[in-house]
């Protein structure tokens, strides 16, 4: 079956530095999607990459799509202690509806 | 978030016995899916529904079944709780793009 899979599975970055995080999927995927998850909490949605190369940004956060659509980054400038939880990639393989969530990579913050 | 709630929020119950989760949403959304999390393996989809009485399996469905007999409410059952079910278990509808996910129930079998 579809796996997606991230690294690194930790991220300890001090504040202020840039970090980033990868995904990749076993299977050419429809689109992929990006949700953050505070501790205690529950996933949240962040944002959906669909073309091949696509690149979209939200404030210090950048997101990419690759060009084969099988793997997609998050990228986090001047990371800030607001950033701290978890940073899931979640994948739709063509004409799905369903999701293949990665592992996460979960980000603390060093003050 | 979206008119999603899920009940109840956390539970303790014994091998064996019979559980009900349910996930009751507000807003006419089509698609509703049930995940379980667990430290190291993210979220993997259990069942989930496209519409009243249309389901479907999901990666983890073993020893689990789901119902929807309104387009508001998605139940989740685990027919005899076994300790390796002990999770957090997350409904979610799909929103436009996305996924909203509802708070989660701590289930604890023991």
């Amino acid at each position: 079956g579809q796996q997606v899979m991230q690294i690194p599975q930790y991220q300890h970055v001090q504040e202020g530095e840039d970090f980033t995080t990868y995904c990749n999927s076993s299977t050419t995927l429809s689109n992929i999607q990006w949700y953050k998850q505070r501790p205690g909490g529950h996933p949240v949605f962040l944002i959906q990459l669909v073309k091949s190369g696509e690149v979209k940004k939200q404030k210090r956060l950048t997101f990419q799509f690759g060009e084969a659509k099988k793997n997609s980054s998050l990228h986090i400038t001047a990371t800030q202690t607001t950033d701290v939880g978890t940073y899931f990639c979640a994948g739709n393989k063509a004409a799905g509806n369903k999701l293949t969530f990665g592992g996460g990579t979960r980000v603390l913050v060093k003050p | 978030d979206a008119g999603i709630t899920q009940s109840p929020r956390h539970k303790v119950t014994e091998t064996g016995t019979p559980v009900t989760l349910r996930c009751h949403q507000t807003e006419n959304h089509r698609y509703m899916y049930w995940y379980r999390q667990d430290p190291g393996h993210g979220l993997r989809l259990i069942h989930y529904s496209y519409g009243v009485k249309d389901t479907d399996k999901g990666e983890v469905s073993d020893g689990y079944s789901v119902s929807r007999s309104k387009t508001e409410d998605f139940l989740l059952t685990l027919e005899s709780a076994t300790s390796s079910q002990t999770s957090v278990y997350f409904c979610a509808i799909r929103v436009g793009d996305g996924y909203t996910f509802g708070s989660g129930t701590r289930l604890t079998v023991v």
